[in-house]
């Protein structure tokens, strides 16, 4: 079975630029998160879908953070315009279920350089 | 105060070693806690549950504290493999993963 897949793994960008990551769920998981860990620092919950819909997106720094799940397969995480303290790794998990004893599935995370 | 603290290591130990190393919670409402391990530049892994007084997988063994509101981890007869960052992790009762910044292990031969 395939894993949790992201792309691009590494994006360099320039202050002002927009980016877009993307996560591909483990087939047939409806619940969808983001999460960042930026240099230094523990991993940050950003928000979570159930299929196509954000049910909780608390944890997205600001307005310039905009992640969309069409149709309710992949997701993606637009930045724009990209500052240098968005600078990190990003990563997607997966769930079958929301519980608070289900398992999330990480992808290898996409490392965002902002310059 | 942070919701999840770890010492962060290094711990270096010889092949074959004990190693342990705990982590601290701040929320008392936190319902399910695990470890995940993460190596260099990859993604969180799980490595396992801990839902109530401890549990034990081979050579690991979880240990859960709910009054001192803190959990353990124990690697016996370490091997190289097991070098890798170990995340605590704990779920408040919903989808949200609270995560600690890790424990650094380095076993050498």
């Amino acid at each position: 079975e395939a894993g949790v897949t992201q792309f691009p793994s590494h994006s360099v960008i320039e202050k002002g630029q927009t980016v877009t990551l993307r996560c591909d769920p483990i087939s047939g998981h409806d619940n969808l998160y983001w999460y960042r860990r930026v240099m230094g620092k523990e991993i940050k919950f950003l928000l979570h879908f159930v299929k196509e819909s954000k049910q909780d997106e608390s944890g997205m720094p600001n307005n310039r953070f905009l992640a969309e799940r069409t149709g309710g397969t992949y997701s993606t995480l637009k930045v724009q315009p990209a500052e240098l303290e968005d600078s990190g790794v990003y990563f997607c998990a997966s769930s079958q279920l929301a519980g608070f004893t289900d398992t999330q599935y990480f992808g290898p995370g996409t490392r965002l350089t902002v310059l | 105060r942070k919701e999840v603290e770890q010492d962060p290591g290094p711990f270096n130990v010889p092949e074959g070693a004990t190693v342990a190393f705990n982590c601290t919670y701040s929320n008392s409402a936190s319902q399910s806690f695990f470890w995940y391990r993460q190596d260099c530049r990859k993604e969180p892994k799980l490595l396992m549950s801990v839902y109530s007084s401890g549990n034990e997988d081979g050579r690991f063994t979880a240990q859960l504290n709910r009054a001192s509101q803190y959990i353990s981890l124990l690697i016996r007869d370490s091997k190289l493999s097991d070098s890798a960052t170990y995340l605590c992790v704990v779920n408040r009762g919903d989808y949200k993963l609270s995560f600690g910044a890790g424990t650094t292990v380095t076993v050498r031969a």
